[in-house]
Order: structure tokens, then C-alpha cells, then sequence
């Protein structure tokens, strides 16, 4: 089973700032099926970025991903007031598709 | 429109057996892989169950291997989840969510959930 660990566990920054949250797999996605979803209390999750660095249907270009192998990074370039979340990483490269525990970004 | 919508949650006392349901409407279910998807309250999303698009392959956590089956009717653009033996630890909100074509499972729709509790 991949286990996937993401930093920082809670991210503070403000409106506008840049946020860089980090997904570790402890052995290689194949294929770089990685994917990241937003969820905001009481919602379902969004995808945003799958296959590690394509954004879904809809997605602002502020969401970019990136990454290879171990290694996946989500970026949002300049934080908007929506975009105050918890971020979770997922692979479907194998089963169990598992998820990340998450990462809340929260306002400063 | 593109949506998924779950239904069958519900109370039901440890041991005891639920069937989830999942409509789907507004693309080509029969060319989607399909996936459940749980939260248990105050904690993150952990990966329940996927089924191909034609029902080939079939994937299960192994927190739920044995006890519960996915399955699909492409007739009826219809995803269901039968849960047995339930336990205290599978008390969640279920999530429905349509996966890629081929034989790739991320997850792109998703419905609102339906809340099982596992609970005398």
C-alpha cells in the first residue's frame, strides 16, 4: 500500500499569498497518478489538479501542480478568500487508491 | 447536467446491513469507472471501493474487503455499495464520485453523500 504524507499539517498565510503544500508517497506513483481535491466544511471534495500537474475542468490557472515519482507539489500562486480549505492528495497509480491526510490552509 | 446523487444512508446497529445507491445522470455512466469514497465526522477522506467501467475490475480497502460489495447496472446508470457486518468505525458520510475512462480512478463528480451510522 502507498502511504501518502502531506506538509505542512496547517498553513497560515493571507489573501494574496503564495501556498505551496507537499504530497510525499512512500513508493513511486506510477504513472504520476496523482490528484488533489479542495474541500471546505460541509461540502464535497473538488478535484482540482489529476495526472500530478492537469487542472480539472473549471479549475483558476492559480492551481498548479507538479511533481514525479515521490515527490508532488500543489501550488496556489495568490490565495484567494474561496481557496481558505483543506487540500487532501490522492494516487490511483495502485490499489488501495489512498488518500493524504490533508492539509487545512487557514487565514492568518 | 453532470451529477451523482447517493441515497440509502440511514441508522442501522452494528452487525447489521445497508445498501447505498448512486444515480447517475447527464454523461455516458457505462463508459465511467465509479468509486465510493467515505469521511468519517471531524476526519479526512479515506478510499472505500472503485469498479471499473464494465465491471472487470473491482477494488476494495482492505478496512472493507469481505464485507462489502460494489457493484453497477449501466442500464439503469447506477452505482450501488452493499455493506455488511457493519461496524461502529464504518459510521461516515459516503460519497459517491465518477472516476476517468480506461482504467483510471481519480474523481471528478461528485455527489453531495449520504451519512451511514453504525450505532445500538
Amino acid at each position: 500500500e502507498i502511504v501518502l504524507t502531506q506538509s505542512p499539517g496547517t498553513l497560515s498565510l493571507s489573501p494574496g499569498e503564495r501556498a505551496t503544500l507537499s504530497c510525499r508517497a512512500s513508493q513511486s506513483v506510477s504513472n504520476s497518478y496523482l490528484a488533489w481535491y479542495q474541500q471546505k466544511p460541509g461540502q464535497a471534495p473538488r478535484l482540482l489538479i489529476y495526472g500530478a500537474s492537469s487542472r480539472a475542468t473549471g479549475i483558476p490557472d492559480r492551481f498548479s501542480g507538479s511533481g514525479s515519482g515521490t515527490d508532488f507539489t500543489l501550488t496556489i500562486s495568490r490565495l484567494e478568500p474561496e481557496d481558505f480549505a483543506v487540500y487532501y492528495c490522492q494516487q490511483y497509480g495502485s490499489s488501495p487508491f489512498t488518500f493524504g491526510p490533508g492539509t487545512k490552509v487557514d487565514i492568518k | 447536467e453532470v451529477q451523482v446523487v447517493e441515497s440509502g444512508g440511514g441508522l442501522v446497529k452494528p452487525g447489521g446491513s445497508l445498501r447505498l445507491s448512486c444515480a447517475a445522470s447527464g454523461f455516458t455512466f457505462s463508459i465511467y469507472n465509479m468509486n465510493w469514497v467515505r469521511q468519517a465526522p471531524g476526519r479526512g477522506l479515506e478510499w472505500v471501493s472503485s469498479i471499473s467501467s464494465s465491471s472487470s475490475y473491482i477494488y476494495y480497502a482492505d478496512s472493507v474487503k469481505g464485507r462489502f460489495t460494489i457493484s453497477r447496472d449501466n442500464a439503469k446508470n447506477s452505482l450501488y455499495l452493499q455493506m455488511n457486518s457493519l461496524r461502529a468505525e464504518d459510521t461516515a458520510v459516503y460519497y459517491c464520485a465518477r472516476g476517468g475512462t480506461a482504467m483510471v480512478f481519480y474523481m471528478d463528480v461528485w455527489g453531495k453523500g449520504t451519512a451511514v451510522t453504525a450505532s445500538s
